[in-house]
């Protein structure tokens, strides 16, 4: 089946500093990636919508210059949080569609868990 | 309103017993019908999948969608403490995935 690996599971940074997340497609080609958000014992949060060689679509009120997404690739698109803060501590989950079997549905990378100190 | 309504849970229920979740939605449009098995602190996984009415079974876990009552089910049997977990219900129209606020299971031995 599909896989989507996602990298890294945890990270531990300081305030101030960025932090850049990869999400990769590993056995498919993935022209959407979508990134999202949870929050302990809460459903996902979608950000934003990564498109492979255009920009990506962010969801309302999920700023664009904080969280930087590229989708260079048909198999790889990142999430960079800028100048993180305490704030944007939270569980980060990349997913892909892999329509290739007719189905429409959604395969979700393991996380990564961010932690701003 | 939410596009997928979820009962968060938890539902606690005895190992062996049939463990029932349910969703609701409110778009007719959606045609694709997920379940989504989250362990804590684990991406999403996907168990079963539907398109438009009908059921399907795989295994232990059975999906049902009834779109005429907007109503999408996920029973499993036989249930194991291995399968304490959240369960996503999460519905797609043209490309926008919907997703309940998930139900937490929890199968006591």
């Amino acid at each position: 089946g599909a896989v989507v690996s996602q990298h890294p599971s945890w990270v531990i940074c300081k305030s101030g500093t960025s932090v850049k997340i990869e999400c990769r497609s590993l056995d498919f080609q993935a022209t959407t990636m979508f990134w999202y958000r949870q929050f302990p014992k809460q459903s996902l949060m979608l950000m934003a919508t990564s498109n492979e060689g255009s920009k990506a679509t962010y969801e309302q009120g999920v700023e664009k210059d904080k969280f930087l997404i590229n989708h260079a690739s048909l198999t790889l698109s990142t999430l960079t949080v800028t100048s993180a803060h305490p704030e944007d501590s939270s569980f980060y989950i990349c997913s892909a569609r892999e329509g290739a079997s007719g189905a429409n549905v959604l395969t979700f990378g393991a996380g990564s868990r961010l932690t701003v100190l | 309103q939410k596009e997928v309504e979820q009962d968060p849970g938890p539902l606690s229920v005895p190992e062996g017993a049939i463990v029932s979740l349910n969703c609701t939605y409110s778009n007719s449009a959606f045609q694709y019908f997920m379940w989504y098995r989250q362990y804590s602190r684990k991406g999403p996984e996907l168990l079963m999948y539907t398109y438009s009415s009908g059921n399907k079974e795989d295994g232990r876990f059975t999906a049902q969608v009834d779109k005429s009552s907007k109503y999408i089910s996920l029973f499993i049997r036989d249930s194991q403490p291995s399968d304490s977990a959240t369960y996503l219900c999460a519905t797609d129209s043209w490309g926008k995935f919907q997703f309940g606020a998930g139900t937490q299971v929890v199968v006591t031995p």
